[in-house]
């Protein structure tokens, strides 16, 4: 059981804009930053979101990250059926002194 | 080209040991921390370990703690995780991945991963 809860689905048609949630506590997203990983199928995981809402170069701006208290959100507007894949939220946790992962949402484009 | 490339992986038996490599190139790796995640068959990621820039600070999973140590060898680009007492919920791809110059620095270069299979 992870320390960082994910909806494990979520879906969208093309076009539309959805939202990732990742909620946690104060020992983790509520005191650290957050970052986002996005893992297409068979593929190692790829830095999507890093310091609650920064893009890596090559991350496109329909993607986007926030945070508020103990809880994070990933966003996603002009879905695109190449976005279907894991998302997954991670930062630092200071009771474990280590990093922990939210239990991945996957998205499906319809 | 910046990359990690991971190696070691295979088919062990429970209790038995096994040291998976990360080698890595393209950037100045002895100024990055750098962190191992595992990612179990059909399930979500799971970070196992970080070794500080200077290697003096490890920190683990509570999951491999006492069974797994992490080392650095900064002269050669290389990073290495040693598995002893093996069990078959240790069976995952492992992946070694860049942070930043922090602990809680995003992971932005991974490795292609390196499967290992606990297994009698």
């Amino acid at each position: 059981q992870s320390l960082l809860t994910q909806t494990p689905s979520v879906s969208g048609t093309p076009g539309q804009r959805v939202t990732i949630s990742c909620y946690g506590s104060y020992s983790n997203i509520g005191g650290n930053t957050v970052n986002w990983y996005q893992q297409l199928p068979g593929t190692a995981p790829k830095l999507l979101i890093y310091s609650i809402n920064q893009r890596p170069s090559g991350v496109p701006g329909r993607f986007s990250g926030s945070k508020s208290g103990t809880s994070a959100s990933l966003a996603i507007s002009g879905l695109q059926s190449e976005d279907e894949a894991v998302y997954y939220c991670a930062t630092w946790d200071d009771s474990l002194n280590g990093v922990v992962f939210g239990g991945g949402t996957k998205l499906t484009v319809l | 080209q910046v990359q990690l490339v991971e190696s070691g992986g295979g088919v062990v038996q429970p209790g038995r040991s096994l040291r998976l490599s990360c080698a890595a190139s393209g950037f100045a790796f002895s100024t990055y921390v750098i962190h191992w995640v595992r990612q179990a068959p059909g399930k979500g990621l799971e970070w196992v370990s970080l070794i500080s820039v200077d290697g003096r600070k490890k920190y683990y999973a509570d999951s491999v703690k006492g069974r797994f140590t992490v080392s650095r060898d900064n002269s050669k680009n290389m990073f290495f995780l040693q598995m002893h007492s093996l069990r078959p919920d240790d069976t995952a791809v492992y992946y070694c991945s860049k942070g930043g110059d922090g602990y809680s620095d995003a992971f932005d270069i991974w490795g292609q991963g390196t499967m290992v299979t606990v297994s009698s």
